[in-house]
């Protein structure tokens, strides 16, 4: 099987505009998730969708969307970019509940 | 608030020992518990699970204790070897909500 694939790999942005991340997961699973890691923060939850439905958002503000489509796939966009935003974005997918997710490489966003 | 910490944010360790990785969590509601291992570049990789009816799990080299009462998982790799070298995340779930990762322990395998 195929592992989850997220594009593009890196980005350069500037303050002001804005970005959309992909994320295809592994096929079957339904579960998709947005994380972002910054240095000593750990992976801090953006959100999780399932079956097209958002169904967790974590603690970030409206500047921060997503959405799936019908074949699983996920969109992360991120409006009116600030340096702070500069992140690694990982997205990783699951069966379902209980279920151990699985990552992918990340995309490495850049906010100059 | 922290929900999950990892208090040591970086290890050392002589390849062939014992590498011990600990997190703490502080909702008594958590009831599956999992490791992951990132490399540099990398996303991050499962290693095991275990969930709050066990207190133990093993998978070769890896085993992970659960310690309810205390609310304190750890994670032992027997023997050490260069290759586990990186961070390692510990994170928790529980029903209906999302998986709760905590900060990263960076384990150092020296040769």
């Amino acid at each position: 099987k195929a592992g989850v694939t997220q594009t593009p790999r890196y980005l350069i942005k500037t303050r002001g505009q804005q970005v959309t991340l992909s994320c295809s997961p592994i096929s079957g699973h339904r579960s998709v998730s947005w994380y972002q890691q910054t240095p000593g923060q750990g992976l801090q939850f953006l959100f999780e969708y399932f079956s097209e439905t958002q169904r967790n958002k974590g603690n970030f503000p409206g500047r921060f969307s997503g959405r799936q489509f019908s074949n699983s796939r996920s969109e992360m966009n991120v409006s009116t970019l600030e340096l702070g935003d500069s992140a690694l974005y990982l997205c990783a997918s699951s069966a379902g509940t209980y279920n151990e997710q699985f990552f992918g490489p990340g995309t490495r966003l850049t906010v100059l | 608030d922290q929900q999950v910490k990892q208090n040591s944010p970086s290890l050392s360790v002589q390849e062939g020992r014992i590498s011990i990785l600990n997190c703490d969590y502080t909702n008594s509601m958590f009831d599956y518990f999992l490791w992951y291992k990132k490399y540099p570049a990398e996303g991050p990789t499962f290693l095991i699970s275990i969930s709050s009816i066990k207190d133990k799990n093993e998978d070769g080299r890896f085993t992970v204790f659960l310690n309810k009462s205390a609310k304190h998982l750890s994670l032992h790799i027997v023997p050490s070897q260069p290759g586990d070298s990186a961070v390692y995340f510990c994170a928790v779930y529980n029903y209906g909500q999302n998986f709760v990762f905590g900060p990263g322990t960076r384990l150092s395998v020296l040769p």
